[in-house]
């Protein structure tokens, strides 16, 4: 089965740092990979996704995402960070044969000082 | 365009009660999804429902059902609800028929508590 894996629960920036989120994922085939956000009290937008195009996948709000398959990695990065970027990311691959069902990673919670 | 919607927000049930979550797509999405996210357990795939069927469900027991309507818009119930039914219950739904490359749009969710 398809799983996901987001090393750091919590990770804390500075305002206009480098943000990096880390995403793994194991897979016997090739993956849909996904990066969502939620605010509090709100629900999941997506930030971007990899779908077997180009490898740097650019998505909303200035995040961006490399697929790298002998890393079987989907690390999220902005290279400066906003208060606003404040909230819980979530990487999720989509189960090839399941019709797109989401399995989801824990989820990194990324706080931005001022 | 209006987004996936959901009713009611916020619900506080007790224990061994039923409940019912609505969820109404973005038009022209045929496939919903619904999701559990409770605290420390992250989020789960709980059913999918395309053109009025199910097509899948996650690891839940069988008081949780639901189905999809002709308009595509969908219910979640849950039966004798139990303690650790409290959650926030996310509805998605995505265009066409559903594949791995499609994105699910999410709605903001019903808050459930269970007392």
């Amino acid at each position: 089965a398809q799983s996901v894996t987001q090393l750091g629960s919590h990770v804390s920036v500075s305002e206009g740092a480098l943000v990096l989120l880390r995403c793994n994922y194991s897979s016997s085939v090739p993956p849909y990979l996904f990066w969502y956000v939620q605010y509090p009290n709100q629900g999941l937008q997506l930030l971007l996704k990899y779908t077997s195009a180009a490898t740097l996948v650019k998505g909303i709000n200035g995040f961006e995402a490399e697929f790298k398959k002998s890393e079987t990695s989907f690390h999220l990065t902005k290279p400066s960070a906003h208060m606003s970027d404040a909230a819980e990311y979530f990487c999720a691959v989509s189960e090839y044969n399941q019709g797109g069902k989401l399995i989801f990673g824990q989820g990194t919670e990324l706080s931005v000082k001022p | 365009e209006a987004g996936v919607t959901q009713s009611p927000t916020h619900l506080i049930k007790t224990r061994g009660q039923q409940v019912t979550l609505r969820c109404s797509p973005i038009s022209g999405h045929t496939s919903v999804y619904w999701y559990q996210q409770a605290l420390g357990l992250g989020l789960q795939f709980l059913l999918w429902y395309d053109e009025g069927e199910e097509r899948n469900r996650g690891n839940f027991p069988p008081r949780f059902s639901g189905r999809q309507f002709p308009n595509y818009s969908s219910e979640l119930n849950v039966n004798a609800l139990e303690l650790e039914d409290s959650a926030l219950y996310l509805c998605a739904s995505s265009p066409g028929l559903a594949g791995p490359k499609n994105i699910q749009y999410f709605g903001a969710g019903t808050r459930l508590s269970v007392l």
